[in-house]
């Protein structure tokens, strides 16, 4: 049963567009949600995240946005570079963030110069 | 600062034979986790370690899998007998504290490919 999900596995775009990779959630008990980043061959990194108790978060040129009525959280990228291009994961927990983070299986994003 | 280490970066063997990950997690860091990664997959959280203690490990395979953190610092994770399954990428990630504290910092993993 997954939790997480990212339905797109792959998302193409300009360098200079907005990037907006999509994450849904099932488990109404998270309240806490991260976006991390991963080159081939690195570990994850951590890129932003946002608690339930807000609907938006901003980070230079990253946005995320939740809609917990819907049980949807994005995230914009604006504008792309080209060293966006990487596997971007999902992920949530529950209790403020103090249980285990359940990653979705990522969206693959390509920035073409 | 230091990130967290992990070694081998690779490693082949055959079924059924034994294999050890080693995890340095960064200096001051109480938690430490070790997620498998299967190709395809997002991380999946084996064990959960705070200080000395398991925090979390509902999903680890106790029959093959063993897991030990060496005086709240270095982990170790061992396979034993492995298993085709067990391909995967080994993260080793380690937190201040719990994830709400800011993030997980992970490792760049281990590479285990089982023939």
């Amino acid at each position: 049963d997954q939790q997480v999900k990212q339905n797109s596995p792959s998302l193409s775009v300009q360098e200079g567009r907005i990037s907006i990779l999509n994450c849904d959630y099932t488990n109404s008990m998270f309240d806490y949600f991260l976006w991390y980043k991963k080159y081939p061959a690195e570990g994850p990194t951590f890129l932003i995240s946002i608690s339930s108790i807000k609907d938006k978060n901003e980070d230079g040129r990253f946005t995320v946005f939740l809609n917990k009525s819907a049980k949807h959280l994005s995230l914009h990228i604006v504008p792309s570079q080209p060293g966006d291009s990487a596997v971007y994961f999902c992920a949530a927990s529950g209790q403020g963030g103090s249980e285990k983070l359940v990653f979705g299986k990522g969206t693959k994003l390509t920035v073409n110069p | 600062e230091a990130g967290v280490a992990q070694s081998p970066r690779y490693k082949i063997i055959e079924k059924r034979q034994s294999v050890a990950f080693w995890c340095n997690p960064i200096s001051g860091h109480a938690t430490l986790y070790w997620y498998q990664q299967i190709l395809g997959q997002g991380p999946k959280l084996l064990i959960q370690f705070q200080n000395n203690g398991v925090v979390d490990d509902s999903q680890l395979p106790k029959d093959r899998f063993s897991a030990e953190r060496l005086k709240g610092v270095d982990s170790t994770l061992k396979i034993q007998p492995a298993k085709l399954e067990d391909s995967a990428v080994y993260l080793c990630a380690s937190s201040l504290w719990t994830v709400n504290t800011g993030e997980l910092f992970f490792g760049e993993g281990s590479r285990l490919t089982v023939l």
